[in-house]
């Protein structure tokens, strides 16, 4: 199992540009989620999605859009990059019903300038 | 808002010490997970505790859990240097199943 993968590794845009950042798990959880974590800080929420098709806002949504695409796979997408976006990214997910813990991919690094 | 927040921030030790890392908490919780991540990586899911719990241990790492504080510890016994790393606690809010809220993390550094 390769769990949770992300791509890409690193991005940087310019201001204004768009981009997807892609997210996959092969774990068959029912839950995904994106987060951004900033120099000294914890893992702020971005986006949430409890089961196929449903989205949920968490803390730091504006800026950012989601698709669960299906059970595997959760993208998040700028639509008008800003330098206030430069963060590393992770996915995660997790089981429903189990025990709250959650799987981390390796993070996407992304610079906007 | 950040739920937990970790202190210290930042914490060095020799190997072989024991790493105690605290983590305070705002609201009341249904459990509350200890998250390891090293330099340029993931989180890594480390230990769950649940709020009727107060102690659990897992190999080296033990986590006290007080409800009425509303804090929560996790001690690291006979550190080594691959425990070099930032530690995150996170908790699940009571009514809330989805969202996990996380402090800020403490960085430490086992030295050789």
């Amino acid at each position: 199992n390769a769990g949770v993968t992300q791509t890409p590794k690193f991005q940087v845009l310019k201001t204004g540009q768009s981009m997807t950042l892609q997210c996959a798990q092969d774990m068959n959880h029912n839950s995904m989620y994106w987060y951004r974590q900033d120099p000294g800080m914890g893992l702020r929420l971005i986006y949430y999605s409890a089961s196929e098709g449903t989205t949920d806002k968490g803390e730091v949504p504006n800026g950012y859009n989601v698709s669960r695409l299906n059970k595997r796979e959760f993208s998040l997408r700028l639509e008008s990059a800003a330098p206030s976006q430069t963060s590393v990214y992770f996915c995660a997910s997790r089981v429903t019903g189990g025990r709250n813990e959650q799987y981390f991919g390796p993070g996407t690094r992304l610079t906007v300038t | 808002s950040q739920q937990g927040e970790e202190d210290p921030q930042a914490l060095s030790i020799q190997e072989g010490e024991n790493a105690t890392m605290n983590c305070s908490y705002k609201t009341s919780i249904n459990n509350l997970q200890w998250y390891r991540q090293n330099s340029g990586r993931g989180l890594v899911h480390l230990i769950l505790i649940r709020s009727n719990e107060r102690e659990k241990h897992s190999g080296r790492l033990r986590v006290t859990l007080d409800t009425s504080k509303k804090s929560s510890s996790l001690l690291i016994t006979a550190s080594r240097a691959a425990d070099t790393a930032s530690y995150f606690c996170a908790t699940i809010p009571q009514g809330g199943s989805e969202k996990l809220v996380f402090g800020k993390g403490t960085k430490l550094t086992v030295n050789p």
